[in-house]
């Protein structure tokens, strides 16, 4: 059964970049979208954006457009989310999630997300 | 967007009880909708999907229903594992849009 595995806890500067990565173990998943949604303390889940690896392609919600890229490594059956221009509104969990997939008219689409990774700490602070 | 409300922001209850949340959609979602719990310090898990199918592995308490833009989750009876914040998610259109979130607390 797949798991997605992320990297650890990061402490940033205001206005600089991380990187955070998730590595699916146990199975790939060119054949699914993966999700990244943040979670601020004591707030609720807020969708970043996904990638559909089997497309080629990464969308984005517009809160997040021009400072978030989402890539993967297939060889590596890893995902990244790079989020530049931090600030302390940043400073958050941020978790990976696979899901379903699809497209239509051009158009794709993020369905429920199955299997989740455990969440990585990303503090942001002078 | 489409916006996604969910009722009430907590509520409290007892181990037993039956337990009902809902959630409206901004617009019609065609039953694109899934369900999470989470626990504190934990990542969300996925109990429903398309508004009333269980995920594999999920106790049969957990049910859904609803239709256009309402929908609700039942916990036919509360057990103490079930004390959480549950989490509405709509997958009609991109993006996906969660619900704020309703807390089950012990009464």
């Amino acid at each position: 059964q797949v798991q997605l595995v992320q990297s650890g806890a990061e402490v940033k500067k205001p206005g600089s970049s991380v990187k955070v990565s998730c590595k699916a173990s146990g199975g790939t998943f060119s054949s699914y979208a993966i999700s990244w949604v943040r979670q601020a303390p004591g707030q609720g889940l807020e969708w970043m954006g996904g990638i559909i690896p089997i497309f080629g392609t990464a969308n984005y919600a517009q809160k997040f457009q021009g400072r978030v890229t989402i890539t993967t490594d297939e060889s590596t059956s890893t995902a990244y989310m790079e989020l530049s221009s931090l600030r302390s509104e940043d400073t958050a969990v941020y978790y990976c999630a696979r899901g379903g997939s699809g497209s239509y008219k051009g158009r794709y689409y993020y369905y429920y997300m199955d299997v989740w990774g455990k969440g990585t700490t990303v503090t942001v602070s002078s | 967007d489409i916006q996604m409300t969910q009722s009430p922001s907590s509520l409290s209850a007892s181990v037993g009880d039956r337990v009902t949340i809902t959630c409206r959609a901004s617009q019609g979602i065609s039953n694109s909708l899934a369900w999470y719990q989470q626990k504190p310090g934990k990542a969300p898990k996925l109990l429903l999907y398309a508004a009333s199918r269980l995920e594999s592995g999920v106790p049969s308490r957990f049910s859904g229903s609803g239709s256009g833009t309402d929908y609700t989750l039942t916990i036919s009876s509360l057990q103490p594992e079930d004390f959480a914040t549950y989490y509405c998610q709509q997958y009609y259109s991109t993006p996906p849009t969660f619900g704020q979130g309703t807390k089950v607390e012990i009464k």
